[in-house]
């Protein structure tokens, strides 16, 4: 079985800008959970997709969005991109939710804002 | 949701056993342990899980207390290549990520 994707895997943007981010999980599997990874902040938790509804978020600005599509995958958005942005942006998938399933993780979609 | 404290880092010789502690004293009942592992800016790697008994795969093995307050990933024979940050991880509703465990294995 195929692992989970993420595409573009290296990204360049400016300050200002917007970005799309996208994952496609292992298939079969129908959760999608967002994370960001900074060298300061460690890896946090932005939000999970199950079966294309938001089930949860964790504390970032409204600038963080994301959608998850009828084929389980999943797209995130950052909007008026800051310095601060700048991170590794990891998407796991695991075939159910609520905490009991396993998260395999994507290699990480890797943003630097100028 | 339940965190987790581990040392931030520590050292095992190569083919030696590594024994990495976390602590997870407001685990709730019904919440699992996870173990995972990154390697260098790669996406985490899932190890193993458990809930109240001990578990074994070709990887590893997990021990959890009695109390399930804490637990110790065991990798038996350790190498180079098991040089990672480890995280301990109580699966909640939102996965709450600690700074985990900076293992280095040495020849």
């Amino acid at each position: 079985k195929a692992g989970v994707t993420q595409t573009p895997r290296y990204l360049i943007k400016t300050r200002g800008q917007q970005v799309t981010l996208s994952c496609s999980p292992i298939s079969g599997h129908r959760s999608v959970s967002w994370y960001q990874q900074t060298p300061g902040q460690g890896l946090q938790f932005l939000f999970e997709y199950f079966s294309e509804t938001q089930r949860n978020k964790g504390n970032f600005p409204g600038r963080f969005s994301g959608r998850q599509f009828s084929n389980s995958r999943s797209e995130m958005n950052v909007s008026t991109l800051e310095l601060g942005d700048s991170a590794l942006y990891l998407c796991a998938s695991s075939w159910g939710t609520g905490g009991r399933e396993t998260q395999y993780f994507g290699p990480g979609t890797r943003l630097l804002v100028l | 949701d339940a965190k987790t404290t581990q040392p931030p880092s520590m050292d095992c010789a190569e083919g030696r056993a590594a024994n990495l502690p976390c602590n997870h004293s407001t685990i709730s009942g019904n919440e699992y342990v996870y173990w995972y592992r990154q390697i260098h800016s790669q996406g985490p790697q899932y190890i193993i899980h458990g809930l109240k008994n001990n578990e074994t795969n070709e990887m590893a093995s997990l021990i959890i207390t009695e109390d399930r307050k804490s637990s110790t990933l065991i990798l038996p024979h350790a190498t180079l290549r098991d040089t990672a940050v480890y995280y301990c991880i109580v699966m909640g509703d939102k996965v709450i990520f600690g700074p985990g465990t900076s293992l280095s294995v040495i020849p």
